[in-house]
């Protein structure tokens, strides 16, 4: 285990519903993230958060919707979306400081599936 | 535009030979390179690091990095069936800032018995 919990592990979804999934990490960073990871694609930077404040926003629709209440948690709001969003959600934990070595540490994910 | 290019794949090698997974990039402010590896419906998990041109060894996994060529390496040796997985190329920062990393598509490896 990483340290990094992630709930549900699996969700199905109409594209009326709304949903949340919710990451947890117990190592003490600072910074969280969540990527999106589809069938034949790249892992996709979704949000970073630096100390609970979001520093990216990677050109994502607004039916995904990211909170951070503090340092050690992290949600995603989700709400009318459409089948192509289906994918693998992960959540990620660092320890940022400046030297571009900090190490990103991922959930088990969230399988979504909209139908 | 920050790419990272790998080979999809899959890559067999019989058991007990040498993986040797290639990786390129395109941003030349990038510093540091990691290897993820990812098994069948699990999360990446970081195997290696490398920061400075040449090589850096851990166990049977070797990293090799030649920035003037844009180009990072994760050699296996005595390829186990264990190591079967996907593995993944990342690269963080550059000119997007350190935490904006981009992976690659990610290199299937098969390891025959």
């Amino acid at each position: 285990e990483t340290g990094v919990t992630q709930t549900p592990r699996h969700l199905v979804m109409g594209m009326t519903n709304k949903k949340s999934l919710k990451c947890e990490q117990h190592l003490g960073h600072n910074a969280m993230y969540w990527y999106k990871q589809s069938a034949k694609k790249p892992l996709e930077l979704m949000f970073v958060y630096n100390f609970k404040e979001q520093t990216e926003n990677n050109s994502v629709p607004s039916r995904f919707s990211p909170e951070c209440p503090n340092s050690s948690h992290l949600f995603l709001h989700l709400h009318t979306l459409q089948p192509e969003d289906s994918a693998l959600y992960l959540c990620a934990s660092s320890q940022e400081g400046t030297s571009g070595e900090e190490t990103q540490y991922f959930g088990p994910g969230t399988r979504l599936l909209v139908l | 535009q920050k790419e990272v290019e790998q080979n999809s794949g899959p890559l067999s090698v019989p058991e007990g030979a040498i993986a040797s997974l290639n990786c390129t990039y395109s941003d030349r402010v990038s510093q540091s390179f990691f290897w993820y590896r990812q098994y069948s419906g699990k999360s990446p998990e970081l195997i290696m690091s490398i920061y400075s041109n040449g090589d850096k060894e851990d166990g049977r996994f070797t990293a090799q990095l030649n920035k003037a060529s844009q180009y990072v390496s994760l050699l296996i040796r005595d390829s186990q069936p264990s190591d079967s997985a996907t593995y993944l190329c990342a690269v963080p920062g550059g000119s997007g800032g350190y935490q904006k990393v981009t992976f690659g598509t990610g290199t299937k490896l098969q390891v025959i018995p």
